[in-house]
């Protein structure tokens, strides 16, 4: 089944304390991209990479870290996180090449919680 | 930055009723998209708008890309329960080609709930 798998999908940590979320996709896409979603505020985008070793800031990177080393997986890295990082997060992912206009494939999303 | 607005927040009708759901920037986008959004699920895609003035139809939801790319709206044709959730429409820059420019810039979302 082609899906973008997420892990943890919810998570409770202490501020400071450094966490990793994974993100795998299994249809061999260029692209993927990390969002947080926030009451009314909609999708921002964190963090994107157009392929292997190639990433780049969207809209809301500051205190964020992401890597590409395989095309498969794009985890998002808080080094020392704050209450101000809760929140939901995606992880998404996209063919880049013509014709395909960035629609996005969706994980199920992590639930994040900093004290 | 480029943003999206989106109207209204929060949508709440009686089954039966039509709506139509708001997108509007001050700037152009190649393309926009339409997503859907359960409860404790990631968005789903509902339709792509590529060319200015362009309509689509997907059973009882409509789609029109404004003529100068900037706009876009959704609407829904007797609206059934089965359609509440959180809709979000996004804005993507691409070359003519359709290969992505990277950045995907999302509206704040409307919160639709039909009531049976």
């Amino acid at each position: 089944e082609a899906q973008v798998t997420q892990n943890p999908r919810y998570l409770i940590t202490v501020t400071g304390k450094k966490l990793t979320v994974t993100c795998s996709q299994n249809m061999n896409h260029e692209y993927m991209s990390w969002y947080r979603q926030d009451p009314g505020l909609g999708l921002r985008q964190i963090y994107y990479s157009m392929n292997v070793e190639v990433t780049d800031k969207g809209d809301v990177p500051e205190g964020y870290k992401v890597s590409r080393k395989e095309k498969r997986n794009f985890p998002l890295i808080l080094e020392s996180p704050s209450p101000n990082q809760t929140s939901l997060y995606f992880c998404a992912s996209s063919l880049a090449g013509g014709g395909s206009y960035n629609e996005q494939f969706f994980g199920p999303g992590t639930r994040l919680t900093v004290l | 930055t480029q943003l999206l607005e989106q109207s209204p927040q929060f949508l709440s009708i009686q089954e039966g009723e039509n709506l139509t759901v708001y997108c509007n920037s001050s700037s152009v986008f190649s393309s926009l998209q339409w997503y859907r959004q359960e409860p404790g699920e990631g968005p789903v895609l509902l339709v792509t708008v590529v060319t200015g003035g362009e309509v689509k139809k997907l059973k009882r939801l409509t789609f029109q890309f404004g003529d100068a790319r900037k706009d876009s709206s959704l609407h829904i044709t007797a609206a059934q329960p089965g359609d509440t959730g959180l809709y979000l429409c996004a804005g993507a820059c691409h070359d003519a080609g359709g290969t992505s420019y990277g950045k995907l810039t999302f509206g704040q979302g409307t919160i639709l709930t039909v009531h049976p």
